[in-house]
């Protein structure tokens, strides 16, 4: 069965930290793509990165940078230096090859402190 | 580009009312979705259209919801008779791709049935 955990319901930092969102899934297909998608208060699901399952290899964008490992069966997020714009609830998501819907996690609340 | 964008965007209603939801996707984009977010859980996939042809309807809750897209340009999401539990956000997304294509979301439609 799919399934997409994320433990973190809610976290708070002071801006500048770093902060890390974890993500666990489940799925039986040796095919499958992950992502992360930020909900800023205005609503709209943002897309932040897609990874399919044959890459694991880390990826950085800026102050984002995305830790894939099989191994664990996790995708977590991690934000440096962390400012007040990045205050928003970020979903992680799992699709499996030649299906269509997305599965969502329940979302982490982050909220960063000035 | 103008984005996805959901009509109204927020709707209270009686229970055993009728409310129709409006998603217009980006232009060009013959893939369209409906997913729903009840409160504290996860965001979940309700159905798929490809052009005006519904490709996958298995994430649909019951026979009150009915989804449409004539045309194969924007689409309505009707719930006849309105029940308090489907309460929640819904979302519409579209995509040029089939997945695991990158879904652009819309900012969703927060329905209240009383």
């Amino acid at each position: 069965a799919q399934k997409v955990t994320q433990a973190q319901t809610e976290i708070s930092v002071v801006e500048k930290e770093d902060v890390t969102l974890d993500c666990v899934y489940e799925t039986r297909d040796t095919t499958y793509y992950l992502f992360w998608y930020k909900q800023p208060p205005s609503g709209e699901l943002v897309f932040l990165i897609r990874r399919n399952s044959f890459d694991e290899q880390n990826e950085i964008s800026g102050r984002y940078s995305w830790n894939f490992q099989k191994s664990t069966s996790s995708f977590n997020f991690t934000i440096t230096a962390s400012q007040v714009v990045d205050s928003a609830v970020y979903f992680c998501a799992l699709s499996e090859a030649g299906d269509d819907k997305i599965i969502f996690g329940k979302g982490t609340r982050l909220h960063i402190l000035p | 580009e103008a984005g996805v964008t959901q009509f109204p965007s927020h709707s209270v209603i009686e229970k055993g009312q009728t409310v129709t939801l409006r998603c217009d996707p980006i232009s060009g984009h013959d893939n369209l979705y409906w997913y729903r977010r009840v409160m504290g859980k996860e965001i979940k996939f309700l159905l798929h259209f490809v052009k005006e042809s519904k490709q996958d309807e298995s994430g649909m809750p019951n026979n009150r919801f009915l989804a449409e897209r004539t045309g194969g340009t924007y689409s309505t999401l009707k719930v006849q008779p309105a029940e308090l539990e489907d309460s929640g956000v819904y979302f519409c997304a579209s995509s040029v791709f089939r997945p695991p294509g990158e879904q652009y979301f819309g900012p969703g439609t927060r329905l209240t049935v009383t």
